[in-house]
């Protein structure tokens, strides 16, 4: 099993739509979370960090499930910017080695 | 905002050659890193660099690499005798101090490499 997992998709959604995507993880040690945005043949840029507890950010929601080993992204009122690929980062206890997701293509259309 | 920024933005190097990827990191951050992202692939953790040394390396990160920090402000990664295979984008990140790596990394936007 891949230390960390995505579901390539594309995700095809219209503008307005509610997306959520999912990230597993192999290695129950896992401590950090992010959720990351890369557009195409740019650098990575941070979305956000995925806390225990579950947090919001606008329209984005993460959430933790330690028990699962899964993180997921939430999008609501998806908007044509939001199209982009999203990589899921996990980092070890410990350690300073993250390891990316393959990324989530989303694709936002009018 | 503070950036981390790169140069080259797209380097072309012949088969064989040495390169030397530069980086400034955001200038009170602590830890720095570099990862490599093949055309199409992930993006591979490569190197970090913590007090001057590095704290830790990928399988990938043989002894074709090397990073440096020769001053206050850049750091480097060489690649010695560069193959095909070394085409990728190139990217440096950086972070502050943390527990356990908690704290986001911030990339630079990355050096393409092209190997001919």
């Amino acid at each position: 099993r891949k230390e960390v997992e995505q579901d390539p998709g594309p995700f095809n959604v219209p503008e307005g739509a509610t997306v959520a995507f999912n990230c597993t993880y192999s290695n129950s040690a896992s401590q950090s979370f992010f959720w990351y945005r890369q557009d195409c043949r740019k650098e990575p840029k941070l979305l956000m960090s995925v806390y225990s507890s579950g947090n919001e950010d606008g329209r984005f929601t993460a959430q933790l499930n330690r028990a699962s080993q899964y993180i997921s992204l939430l999008i609501r009122d998806s908007k044509l910017s939001d199209s982009a690929t999203y990589l899921c980062v996990v980092l070890r206890s410990g350690s300073y080695i993250p390891t990316f997701g393959r990324g989530t293509s989303l694709i936002v259309h009018p | 905002e503070p950036e981390v920024t790169q140069t080259p933005s797209h380097q072309v190097t012949q088969m064989g050659q040495e390169v030397i990827l530069r980086c400034v990191p955001i200038s009170n951050h602590l830890y720095f890193y570099w990862y490599r992202q093949i055309l199409g692939q992930k993006v591979e953790f490569l190197v970090s660099f913590y007090n001057n040394e590095i704290s830790e390396k990928s399988e990938i990160f043989d002894d074709q690499f090397s990073v440096e920090r020769p001053d206050g402000s850049n750091f480097t990664l060489k690649i010695r005798s560069t193959k095909l295979e070394d085409s990728a984008m190139y990217f440096c990140a950086s972070s502050d101090a943390g527990q356990g790596g908690d704290q986001p990394q911030h990339f630079g936007d990355g050096t393409r490499l092209s190997i001919l």
